[in-house]
Formats: C-alpha cells, structure tokens, sequence
C-alpha cells in the first residue's frame, strides 16, 4: 500500500460547480497536510495548509483533515477556468530533518469548463 | 523577488554523458531538496539537504548525485545519464523551521 493514495483523475467539472478532491494515506505519524496546486508548465505552489484535524477556510477554498480515518479533503466553491490545474496532497511527520520531507499524491487533473 | 531558479529548463541528451542540472534560491533558505516527476508516479524525491554541507538521500537517489557548498546553490549531477531518468525535475527549497515549500520552474530532461 503507497503511504499517500490520490485519485489522479482526470476530472472535469462546469464552472461554478462544488470540487471535491481527496487523499487517504497509512501513516499515522504525518500531521502536517498540505495541498499543491500545479498548472502546466510549472512548478507547484502552496494553495492550503492545515495541521493536525480540523478545517481551514481560504476564500472558495477549504481543506478538511479527519486523522480518525486517515483521509483529508480539499473543496473548491464556484469553480472557476482558472482553477485547471493539477492538485497534489503533500503530507509530513514534521519540519525536521527526514520528518520534515514531504510526501506527495500523484495528484488529481482538474479541467473546469466555462 | 523570492523565488527558486533552475537551468537549464529544457535538455536533451546522450546516454552516458554527464550532466549538471543547478539549482538557486535567493530566499536564504536551509532546506534544498530535488525532486523528479513522472506520469502515474507523482514526485519523489531525489535527495535533500537541510543546510552548507548536510546532504541526505530521498526516495529515488541512485544515479544522481548532489551537493551544497553554499547556502543559495543545490546542483543535480547525474554522471552516467540513462534513457530511465528521462524526467521532469523540480527543486525545491523552504526556511528550516517553516512549512512552505517554494518550487523552481521545472527541467524537462530527455536521454536518448
């Protein structure tokens, strides 16, 4: 069993509808989660971050962390165009040393549709 | 302006020769690290380093090596390049006592 699993997709979506992207993983020890966001040709970059269970809200987006099942969730509201990308579940134990190295998913293909 | 920089951002190569990908960061940041990715595998990473000196091996390290001389370079040398490392390689660095991640461009390498 991989340590990080992620649907890699596609997915495509009308604009304005709610996105529900998901990762589960096996290690228990990870407590720092994070969500990438990659558009092509580029490198990834931070979208959310959330540590330990719980929610955290940004804007449309919102990332959900349930430790209890090993799951966590990142949500986009009114999906837009610009959204199209591919976003990448990153996980890690903590900051230091190889406790600090992160985990990715293979990441999920969004194409929103105007 | 903060950011990762990496060269070059498109190679081609022959197997076996020798090759430097660089990697720089103007973020004074302790942790360097390099990754590959490739189709249905995501990124794993190559090697890491948490300071000047202080190298580590990641997920997929055999036929590359690394080094950190100074604090803002992480070059990638792959001495022996094979058509299997054909990849997309990012680096990526990040101060040593936060979370962020800051991502270079990407370089897009093809051996033939």
């Amino acid at each position: 069993q991989k340590e990080v699993e992620q649907d890699p997709g596609p997915l495509s979506v009308p604009e304005g509808a709610i996105v529900s992207l998901n990762c589960t993983y096996s290690n228990s020890a990870f407590q720092y989660f994070m969500w990438y966001r990659q558009y092509s040709r580029k490198g990834p970059e931070l979208l959310m971050y959330t540590y330990s269970s719980g929610n955290k809200e940004d804007g449309r987006f919102t990332a959900q962390v349930d430790k209890s099942s090993k799951y966590i969730s990142l949500f986009i509201r009114d999906s837009q165009p610009s959204d199209s990308a591919t976003y990448l579940c990153a996980m890690s134990a903590g900051y230091g040393g190889s406790q600090g190295n992160l985990i990715f998913g293979k990441g999920t293909k969004l194409s929103v549709k105007p | 302006e903060a950011q990762v920089t990496q060269n070059p951002r498109y190679l081609i190569t022959v197997t076996g020769k020798k090759l430097t990908v660089t990697c720089s960061q103007n973020m004074n940041h302790e942790y360097m690290s390099w990754y590959r990715q490739d189709p249905g595998l995501g990124l794993r990473q190559i090697y890491y380093s948490m300071n000047v000196e202080v190298t580590d091996k990641g997920d997929v390290p055999e036929g590359y090596k690394v080094s950190r001389k100074e604090k803002r370079n992480f070059p990638l040398i792959l001495e022996s390049p094979s058509p299997n490392q054909t990849s997309l390689y990012f680096c990526a660095s990040r101060a040593g006592h936060l979370y962020e991640q800051y991502f270079g461009p990407g370089t897009r390498l093809t051996v033939t």
